[in-house]
């Protein structure tokens, strides 16, 4: 099966611990993403990857962090999470860089208490 | 400041009836359209994209594109209870593979 793969699912965690999420694309996709989602649906770009450099990185906090081995894994780490990080997180990957759809993986929702 | 304004925020229709969803950027560097549908608790998939000025359909979805004005509007025929779901839109310059998401309209088909 092709697919994103995120894992875990679900997250309850309290203020100011590590947690990690991690995300694997089995489609071959040379550019992955983190998104997350907020209590409205809104969708916002964390953390764009093409062939592990860096391309995007929008203005998030710097306890947030991307981590990649490989381009078919990228895993997010938040370092001392905060209640406003309480979110579901998508990651989500495309063919390529520019112009091309992406596939979302079911999302971790986090739960920061 | 978001760059992809999305209208109506919510929408009802009956089952068999016409939803007209609308998009619009505040970025003239737009080139791109896509539409993307998610249901409750799962992730977003693609429906359509649309690059080029004009009207695009796919079975009972229909796109139209307005480069001029950076309006894209998507419309679904015979809507059936499994429609009901948030609909994003989302934008991207060329060349550039991030994408700005409008917040949704949420749509509900009623039986």
């Amino acid at each position: 099966e092709t697919a994103v793969f995120q894992t875990p699912n679900y997250h309850v965690t309290q203020v100011g611990n590590e947690v990690s999420f991690n995300c694997k694309q089995t489609l071959g996709h040379d550019t992955m993403y983190w998104y997350k989602q907020d209590s409205k649906k809104l969708l916002k770009i964390m953390f764009s990857y093409n062939n592990k450099q860096l391309i995007v990185n929008e203005t998030v906090p710097r306890r947030f962090s991307p981590q990649s081995s490989d381009k078919a894994h990228l895993n997010l780490r938040i370092k001392s999470v905060e209640p406003e990080d309480s979110a579901v997180y998508l990651c989500a990957s495309s063919l390529t860089a520019s112009n091309s759809d992406y596939t979302f993986g079911s999302g971790t929702r986090l739960l920061v208490i | 400041q978001q760059k992809v304004q999305q209208s109506p925020e919510s929408l009802i229709v009956p089952e068999g009836g016409m939803a007209s969803l609308n998009c619009t950027s505040s970025d003239r560097n737009v080139d791109y359209f896509w539409w993307y549908r998610q249901h409750s608790g799962k992730s977003p998939k693609m429906l359509m994209s649309i690059f080029s000025n004009g009207e695009k359909e796919e079975g009972r979805f229909t796109v139209h594109l307005n480069k001029a004005s950076l309006h894209t509007s998507l419309h679904i025929r015979d809507s059936q209870p499994s429609d009901s779901a948030l609909y994003l839109c989302a934008a991207s310059r060329a060349g550039y593979q991030n994408f700005y998401f409008g917040k949704g309209t949420s749509l509900t088909v009623i039986p």
